[in-house]
């Protein structure tokens, strides 16, 4: 059974920066695309980040281009996200997900909240 | 990297059909066959329901069917259940290499 972690989520403060971590069981974890999906309270998905099975492309969402790095190391099963120079409106709920072919999205995680406020 | 357009809201009464539009561009939608769609519950993580345009994960009701014409593509869930009653997302990758979600649409049974 596919299984998919997230931890890291907190209160932060606007302008500090929070890691995200995904661990993940279940699944030959370097045979796959993984993703950082979020959705802020109320609101819609919004993708993040995406990064490739042997972290050779990633790719953001302009909202957090130059912000945020994508990362990831099969040995540890493990996908990370950096999140540097918060804002307010980074709040959201992240998801970790697991990219089945060409950016579906079959398995997800219960998501990690990050709330940015002073 | 606008997000792709969806109706607010649909609705339908149990046994009928109903179907979802996401309008794109052809930098997106129409530029390529990697549409996919998503179910939500509230307080759940989404449910991937269709891919490449119209395949179905396994274990998915085959009620549910996708399509794209042009920059539109279209989810439609016939058979209507109340269990239907939920948020759906549209999804697509760009040429940009990203991906792009619509906004959302809330389906409701009535």
């Amino acid at each position: 059974e596919v299984q998919l972690v997230e931890s890291g989520g907190g209160l932060v403060q606007p302008g500090r920066s929070l890691r995200l971590s995904c661990a993940a069981s279940g699944f030959t974890f370097d045979d796959y695309a993984m993703h950082w999906v979020r959705q802020a309270p109320g609101k819609g998905l919004e993708w993040v980040s995406g990064i490739s099975w042997n972290s050779g492309s990633t790719g953001y969402a302009d909202s957090v281009k130059g912000r945020f790095t994508i990362s990831r190391d099969n040995a540890k099963n493990s996908l990370y996200l950096q999140m540097n120079s918060l804002r307010a409106e980074d709040t959201a709920l992240y998801y970790c997900a697991k990219d089945t072919s060409s950016g579906s999205l079959l398995d997800w995680g219960q998501g990690t909240l990050v709330t940015v406020s002073s | 990297q606008s997000a792709l357009t969806q109706p607010a809201s649909v609705s339908g009464s149990p046994g009928q059909s109903i179907t979802i539009s996401c309008t794109g561009t052809s930098s997106d939608v129409g530029g390529y066959n990697y549409v996919s769609w998503y179910q939500q519950h509230p307080g759940k993580a989404p449910k991937l329901m269709i891919y490449d345009v119209s395949k179905r994960p396994s274990g998915v009701s085959n009620r549910f069917s996708g399509s794209k014409s042009g920059n539109t593509a279209s989810l439609t869930i016939s058979g209507l259940q109340a269990e239907d009653e939920a948020d759906y997302y549209c999804s697509s990758y760009t040429s940009s290499s990203t991906w792009v979600f619509g906004g959302g649409t809330k389906l409701t049974v009535l």
